[in-house]
């Protein structure tokens, strides 16, 4: 079974602080990766997309892959009050099929 | 200039019932999902369609069906509803559906009595 994890949280961490969200994956064969906002009680919202190993870099957010370790990460520089959301992790696992993780829940304080 | 668009956005109904949620999408894409997510937020993927066609079942009941009339469209209807089919269901589009960004509709909660 094809996998996604994240943890769930709630991760806090002060305003201007920079959060860290971190997500692993089990299909080595995997070529398409996610990063999507969910505020409460609306829809995901895409925040990144990245393909390829390395940093990409997006205003305050860079996302981070490594498919040697199976880990794709998402950094928020400067967070704010407003960042305040459920993080999803989404990989492309081929055959037009997408796996959600469970979700990490991001808490900043102001 | 709703991209991906659902109703309706709540539905309530008794066990035993029969319903059906609409989805249509203006973003000229060819591929088309329906997601269900329950109450830990977990987003799972139920059907995926492309160019009208079923591509995926990933072993939902056969309580559901989707149907897809034109690429633009893909609804969902539900016999026989239980009460663990509450839950968010979301539609969303690719423009091909292979490894591309998907946009995710408004989603439609549905409460089942």
């Amino acid at each position: 079974q094809k996998e996604v994890e994240q943890n769930s949280g709630p991760l806090s961490v002060p305003e201007g602080a920079i959060a860290s969200l971190n997500c692993t994956y089990s299909d080595r064969g995997s070529q398409s990766f996610f990063w999507y906002r969910q505020y409460s009680g609306k829809s995901p919202e895409l925040i990144m997309s990245i393909y390829s190993n390395g940093d990409k870099e997006d205003g305050r957010f860079t996302a981070q892959l490594n498919k040697a370790s199976q880990y794709v990460s998402l950094l928020i520089r400067d967070s704010q009050p407003s960042d305040s959301a459920t993080y999803l992790c989404a990989v492309y696992s081929g055959t037009y099929k997408y796996i959600f993780g469970t979700g990490t829940r991001l808490k900043v304080l102001a | 200039d709703t991209a991906v668009s659902q109703t309706p956005k709540y539905l309530v109904t008794q066990m035993g019932n029969d319903k059906s949620i609409k989805c249509e999408q203006n973003l000229g894409h060819d591929t088309m999902y329906w997601y269900k997510q329950d109450s830990k937020k977990f987003l799972k993927i139920m059907f995926s369609y492309n160019n009208k066609e079923l591509i995926i079942n990933e072993t939902v009941p056969n309580r559901f069906s989707p149907k897809s009339p034109d690429k633009a469209h893909l609804n969902l209807h539900i016999n026989s509803l239980e009460l663990g089919d509450s839950a968010v269901y979301f539609c969303a589009s690719s423009l091909r559906g292979v490894g591309d960004t998907q946009y995710f509709g408004p989603g439609t909660r549905l409460t089942v009595l």
